[in-house]
């Protein structure tokens, strides 16, 4: 099936440790995208990458660190710089700016 | 960064009844997508629009593109109980970036 897959979908890190979160598309889209979403909140986007080896930051891209090594793949990785992790956090995958597909999201609990 | 604002930000409404919900932006939009959240999961696209004035439609659901093209709305109608969830629009904005409105959260009561 083409899709979007995150993983895992619970994920709890310890206070100073840097996690990553997978994100894997065979749908052979251009670009992809993390969010992060918060209790009750909006999602803001954190970093997003039009082709590979090539990334934007988003609006809160601090603590974050992400890359683009092949088309299908665009890990995020919260460091600890990131003073408060604890989010859901989703990625999508978008063709030709028209439409965007979603992952089932990871949800990141610190300890 | 850019904020797409959405209103209402919560609905109580009872099951058949209609429901809209609006999204604007101080910029100008190329497209507009509106998605369904429900809890734990990953948003669902619902519709996209692509030109000023486009009025598309997907079951009981329709939803239209500004012609300032700085606005767009969505309505259900005759709601009923699955359709409880969060609904975003989205947009890209300055050609690459997506961006998504604050929510509208929908509560329907039998």
């Amino acid at each position: 099936d083409g899709g979007i897959t995150q993983s895992p979908k619970y994920l709890f890190r310890k206070e100073g440790q840097n996690v990553t979160l997978s994100c894997e598309q065979n749908l052979n889209h251009d670009a992809m995208y993390w969010y992060r979403q918060d209790p009750g909140q909006g999602l803001r986007l954190i970093y997003y990458s039009q082709i590979v080896n090539d990334f934007q930051k988003g609006d809160i891209a601090e603590g974050y660190s992400v890359s683009r090594e092949k088309k299908e793949s665009f890990p995020l990785t919260v460091t600890s710089a990131q003073k408060n992790p604890t989010a859901f956090y989703l990625c999508a995958s978008s063709i030709d700016r028209t439409t965007a597909f979603f992952g089932q999201g990871t949800r990141l609990t610190v300890v | 960064g850019q904020q797409l604002n959405q209103s209402p930000q919560s609905m109580f409404i009872q099951e058949g009844e209609d429901v809209s919900m609006n999204c604007t932006s101080s910029s100008i939009f190329n497209t507009w997508l509106w998605y369904k959240q429900e809890p734990g999961e990953g948003p669902v696209l619902l519709i996209a629009l692509y030109k000023a004035g486009e009025l598309t439609s997907n079951g009981r659901l329709t939803a239209q593109f500004g012609i300032t093209r700085k606005d767009s709305f969505l309505n259900i109608s005759a709601s009923i109980p699955s359709d409880v969830g969060i609904y975003f629009c989205a947009g890209y904005y300055n050609t690459d970036k997506l961006i998504f409105g604050t929510g509208t959260r929908l509560q329907v009561f039998p």
